[in-house]
């Protein structure tokens, strides 16, 4: 297996732009997380999936972002409109049946930079 | 309020030397720890976890100790080498917490000088 994918590596955009991020689950793993990660605040979970479906997204700053998993292999995560304190790496991982011991996969990031 | 502090904040050490990295947690209930290794520029890789009941665990020149009692853990680094240059992240789960129940410490971000 290729790992969990995300799309793209690095993403500039300005102020105001739609952004989407993109995630590609380990095939057969059934959690899906995304994260944001900073030099300030390190990891921080945003939201996460089990079977398609989103359990918990308190960690979603604001109304600008939004996630979705349409089927078990993607998912996105949306940023409209972007402002630049929404400048970090976002990681997606994935689990099989986020068991207390089971480990969580990550995506290599998206880098992202709002000027 | 669940926090995991780890410490030092960052490290400069001369390759093949040993050193030790810190995770203080006040996470309870507490399940297990995790160290995860984040390569600049990649994702974290989980190096070990540590149950309630595990006291010491290796992963070759990783050796991971955990004291549920002073609810400390640490990761020991022998004969460090180049590629150990990373940052080191200490997870720590709460007990009954589900898919989410995951406290991250900012990390410590590890340089190996030639």
């Amino acid at each position: 297996d290729a790992g969990v994918i995300q799309s793209p590596r690095h993403e500039v955009t300005e102020m105001g732009q739609e952004v989407t991020l993109r995630c590609k689950p380990i095939s057969g793993h059934d959690y899906l997380f995304w994260y944001r990660q900073t030099m300030m605040r390190g990891l921080e979970l945003l939201i996460y999936f089990n079977n398609n479906v989103p359990i918990d997204d308190s960690g979603m700053p604001e109304d600008r972002f939004s996630a979705k998993m349409p089927n078990a292999s993607f998912s996105t995560l949306k940023i409209q409109p972007s402002e630049p304190r929404d400048s970090a790496v976002y990681f997606c991982a994935s689990s099989f049946r986020g068991r207390v011991n089971t480990e969580a996969f990550f995506g290599q990031g998206t880098r992202l930079t709002v000027v | 309020k669940n926090q995991v502090e780890q410490s030092p904040q960052s490290l400069i050490i001369l390759e093949g030397k040993n050193c030790t990295l810190q995770c203080n947690y006040t996470v309870s209930p507490f399940s297990n720890l995790r160290w995860y290794k984040q390569d600049t520029g990649r994702g974290p890789v989980s190096l070990t976890i540590m149950t309630f009941s595990e006291n010491t665990k290796s992963n070759g020149r990783y050796t991971a100790t955990l004291d549920a009692d002073t609810k400390q853990s640490s990761l020991h680094i022998t004969a460090s080498q180049l590629s150990d240059s990373a940052s080191y992240i200490c997870v720590v789960r709460k007990s009954g917490g589900g898919a989410d129940g995951l406290t991250f410490g900012k990390g410590t971000h590890l340089i190996i000088q030639p």
